[in-house]
This record gives C-alpha cells, sequence and structure tokens, in this order.
C-alpha cells in the first residue's frame, strides 16, 4: 500500500515563475493538506482540500491556490515567485473520521532563485 | 504565522539515556500530537492525545495532554541511535482540522 506520494522530489524555479506540485493521498483517504515548512521551522499550514473543495485555508497570499481531483489527488499552484516562497513543500492526507491525524509525503523542495 | 513554542530546541544525549521535551501554547487545543521528521522525509506520526491529562504510550516513547490544554511533554526512555531527527508537537484548533505544529526539538544520540 503506497502512502503519500508528491512530485516532483525537488523543483527550481526564478522568481515571478509559476509551479505546480501534485500530490496522491494514502489509499482509503480522501482529505488532503497543504503545508509549507521553511528551513529549521515547523510546518505551516496552507489550505486543505476534501471533496475537490478548498475546505479550510491558513495565512497566506491567493498566489497559493489548489485543487482536489476526483481521485482525491491535488496540486498545489503558486503563482508570481518569490524568493521567500523557498521551501519544503508537504502534502499530508487524512482518514475521513480523522482528520488530525495527518500522513505526510515526502515533500517538495522548492528553490526560487 | 503562529507556531508552538518547544523546549529544548535541540538536545544532545548519549545512548540509553531518557529524553523529555515540552511543548507551550497561548492558545487552548483539543487534540495533540507529537511526529518525528528525519532529514529529506515528512513528518511521521507518533503519538496523538484527545483528552486534557491523557497520558499515552507508544513503545518506548510517552506524551502527556497538560491539565490546561496549552501544553504537551513528550519523554522517550533509554534512546537509540535511531531516534535521531527532529520533534514536533502540533495542536489541532477546536473546531477545525488545521494542525499548527512547533518550532521542533532536534535530538542527537551519541553512543
Amino acid at each position: 500500500d503506497a502512502g503519500v506520494t508528491q512530485s516532483p522530489t525537488h523543483l527550481i524555479k526564478t522568481r515571478g515563475q509559476q509551479v505546480t506540485l501534485r500530490c496522491s493521498p494514502k489509499s482509503g483517504h480522501d482529505t488532503v493538506s497543504w503545508y509549507q515548512q521553511a528551513l529549521g521551522q515547523g510546518p505551516q499550514f496552507i489550505f486543505q482540500y476534501y471533496e475537490e473543495e478548498e475546505r479550510q485555508r491558513g495565512n497566506f497570499p491567493d498566489r497559493f491556490s489548489g485543487h482536489q481531483f476526483p481521485n482525491y489527488s491535488s496540486e498545489l499552484n503558486v503563482n508570481a515567485l518569490l524568493l521567500g516562497d523557498s521551501a519544503l513543500y508537504l502534502c499530508a492526507s487524512s482518514l475521513p473520521d480523522s482528520n488530525e491525524k495527518l500522513f505526510f509525503g515526502s515533500g517538495t523542495q522548492l528553490s526560487v532563485l | 504565522g503562529q507556531q508552538l513554542n518547544q523546549s529544548p530546541q535541540s538536545m544532545f544525549i548519549q545512548e540509553g539515556e531518557d529524553v523529555s521535551m515540552n511543548c507551550t501554547s497561548s492558545s487552548i487545543f483539543n487534540t495533540w500530537l507529537w511526529y518525528k521528521q528525519d532529514p529529506g522525509e515528512g513528518p511521521v506520526l507518533l503519538i496523538a492525545l484527545y483528552k486534557a491529562g491523557e497520558l499515552t504510550s507508544n513503545g518506548r516513547l510517552t506524551a502527556q495532554f497538560g491539565i490546561t490544554r496549552k501544553d504537551s511533554f513528550l519523554n522517550i526512555s533509554a534512546s537509540i541511535p535511531s531516534d535521531v531527527g527532529i520533534y514536533f508537537c502540533a495542536g489541532a484548533i477546536v473546531n477545525t482540522d488545521k494542525l499548527i505544529f512547533g518550532t521542533g526539538t532536534r535530538l542527537q544520540v551519541f553512543p
């Protein structure tokens, strides 16, 4: 049983560009959350998707957007990249009745130059 | 963004020693969780706590949900080299599924 998978593992972009990160949840999980982890910090909540809708959102600008597909997989899009967007982006999935118990992927390391 | 305060920030201990770390918040949480993150990986859930005062064990790990609901503690007994990593606490905000993570405690274990 595959866990949460994310792609790509690493990405290098320049300021102003746009990026799309992808996530497949653990089998049986229907809720996907995205977190940003800056170097030396704990993960920060970006948003959560359930039934293809954004259910909750953290304190991130509108440049950060997402999508969830009918198979529960999800994308995170970031527009107009800034240097400060450089971070590890983590996707986490959870069971329908246990949304606080997150199962994380290994993340996508984004570097903005 | 909001983060919980964890202490100590880092620990260097000898194999076989016991370890204690804690996490505090100015807000009340209805769920506390402890995660471990290895280099190049995402956090892995260790223990989940759901009730104030609750004490829960997972092998050599024991965690407690503080009675004020504003803190939590994690103890590791008889540490081994594979305990090396960064330990994060996380609190679930009441009536949301959003987790607030701590600043992390980096653990190094020497043989």
